[in-house]
């Protein structure tokens, strides 16, 4: 069965300082994974999105994450916060079925201080 | 081009009146779902539709039924509004290519408060 664990639900950083948020995911299968920003009262947006083609995605905004399979892991990093990267970040392994169905972590919302 | 729209935005209910939101699509995609996210819990599958004409349960089904009138349409119904369905309910769409690399794009969101 898959499943994606956000192992924080809130970290606060400091503006101009690096971001990590970090997600765990469990897969019976080779794993498609995705990070999705909602900012206060949006939608959700696709920041990057694992495909096996290369373990580094880089995606919006400069964000990246890394693919680490040893790990099972796909932690999200931006090297310089900025304010407008406060939201809420959510984790998700696509289940390689049919119909190709979303688990979803339980979202790590973002601080970032003056 | 819209992407995935969703009407209404903003909905208050009293319990037990019934309502129905809507999603429209205008990418062509085969692939439709409902999810609705609660604080603290990430977003949760009500139901998905594969294809036109075809609609299956999610994680959380009860109390919603949806209807795929079209391949751009997907319909999600309250018939008995309960206060423990106060959530925000999101439609996505998906693409018809083969793998699980196909990416969900999201509606903007209705925000429903059942009293």
């Amino acid at each position: 069965a898959q499943s994606v664990t956000q192992l924080d639900s809130h970290v606060s950083v400091s503006e101009g300082t690096p971001v990590l948020l970090r997600c765990n995911y469990s897969s019976s299968y080779s794993p498609s994974l995705f990070w999705y920003v909602q900012h206060p009262n949006k939608g959700l947006q696709l920041l990057l999105k694992y495909t096996s083609a290369a373990t580094l995605v880089k995606g919006i905004n400069g964000f990246e994450a890394e693919f680490k399979k040893s790990e099972t892991s796909f932690h999200l990093t931006k090297p310089s916060a900025h304010m407008s990267d406060a939201a809420e970040y959510f984790c998700v392994v696509s289940v390689p079925s049919g119909t190709y169905k979303y688990i979803f972590g339980t979202g790590t919302r973002l601080k970032v201080l003056a | 081009n819209a992407g995935v729209t969703q009407t209404p935005k903003f909905q208050v209910l009293k319990t037990g009146q019934s309502m129905t939101l809507q999603c429209a699509q205008d990418m062509n995609h085969n692939s439709m779902y409902w999810y609705r996210q609660d604080p603290g819990m990430g977003l949760r599958l009500i139901y998905y539709s594969a294809s036109e004409g075809t609609t299956d349960k999610g994680e959380v089904p009860n109390g919603y039924n949806v209807s795929r009138l079209n391949k751009r349409e997907f319909s999600l119904r309250l018939e008995s509004a309960a206060p423990s369905q106060t959530s925000v309910y999101f439609c996505a769409s998906r693409g018809s290519g083969t793998g699980s690399t196909d990416t969900q794009y999201f509606g903007p969101g209705t925000r429903l408060t059942v009293l």
